[in-house]
């Protein structure tokens, strides 16, 4: 069955520092999100990338898309206490007949805390 | 533009009871999707309703069943609730095509967190 990866499981960074969080998939993926959640509450979108070797950003948070389009990482350049949270990546399967499932299958997140 | 709406925040019940948890979804989707997330855990997919019928459903029992109704809003429902099903409840709303699975970016709501004594 299909597994997501997420490494670390936590992390507890400088104010100001970057770091990168790594997602990787057992399979080829039709698309994969990332999202932010708070403790206990609802996932807050962040990127989507869909073709191999994709890279997105905004603000200070880049996202890639390897082209074998099974490990994608998050990249957050100077972090503040706003960053803190817990960062999920979600993987859209594809069909053998092709399009997707059309849910997610999603790791078991990242813990990230700042300190200031 | 509205965003995802989830009802109830917080729900406790007790073992063999029922619950429903009400979602509405952004304007302009048609799709809701239902996860379960246990605590430290990522989301797990419940079922997907596209225009009123189901879409897809994850490895969950019959006893989580639900509903979409003609304004795309939906229900979950749980019978004979147990311990296992305390969870966050999150819903997701996305634009489908018919005959397709909704593969469009799903935004999610703030989630229901159900606890069962």
């Amino acid at each position: 069955s299909q597994e997501l990866e997420q490494s670390p499981q936590s992390l507890i960074v400088q104010e100001g520092k970057n770091l990168t969080i790594n997602c990787t998939s057992s399979k080829t993926l039709y698309g994969l999100y990332w999202y932010k959640q708070k403790y206990g509450e609802g996932l807050i979108f962040l990127m989507m990338l869909q073709k191999g070797g994709e890279e997105k950003s905004h603000e200070k948070i880049t996202a890639k898309l390897d082209e074998k389009k099974q490990q994608s990482s998050l990249h957050i350049t100077a972090s503040q206490p706003s960053h803190a949270g817990i960062y999920l990546c979600g993987a859209d399967i594809p069909l053998n007949y092709g399009g997707s499932q059309g849910n997610l299958i999603f790791g078991k997140g990242t813990k990230l805390s700042v300190k200031p | 533009e509205t965003g995802v709406t989830q009802s109830p925040t917080h729900l406790i019940k007790t073992r063999g009871q029922q619950v429903t948890l009400r979602c509405s979804s952004q304007s302009g989707h048609n799709t809701v999707s239902w996860y379960q997330q246990a605590l430290g855990q990522g989301p797990q997919f419940i079922f997907q309703y596209y225009r009123e019928e189901e879409n897809g459903r994850g490895n969950f029992p019959p006893r989580f069943s639900g509903l979409q109704f003609p304004n795309y809003s939906s229900e979950l429902n749980v019978n004979a609730l147990e311990l296992d099903d305390s969870a966050l409840y999150l819903c997701a709303s996305s634009h489908g095509i018919l005959g397709m699975r909704s593969t469009d970016t799903q935004y999610f709501g703030p989630g229901t967190r159900l606890t069962v004594l």
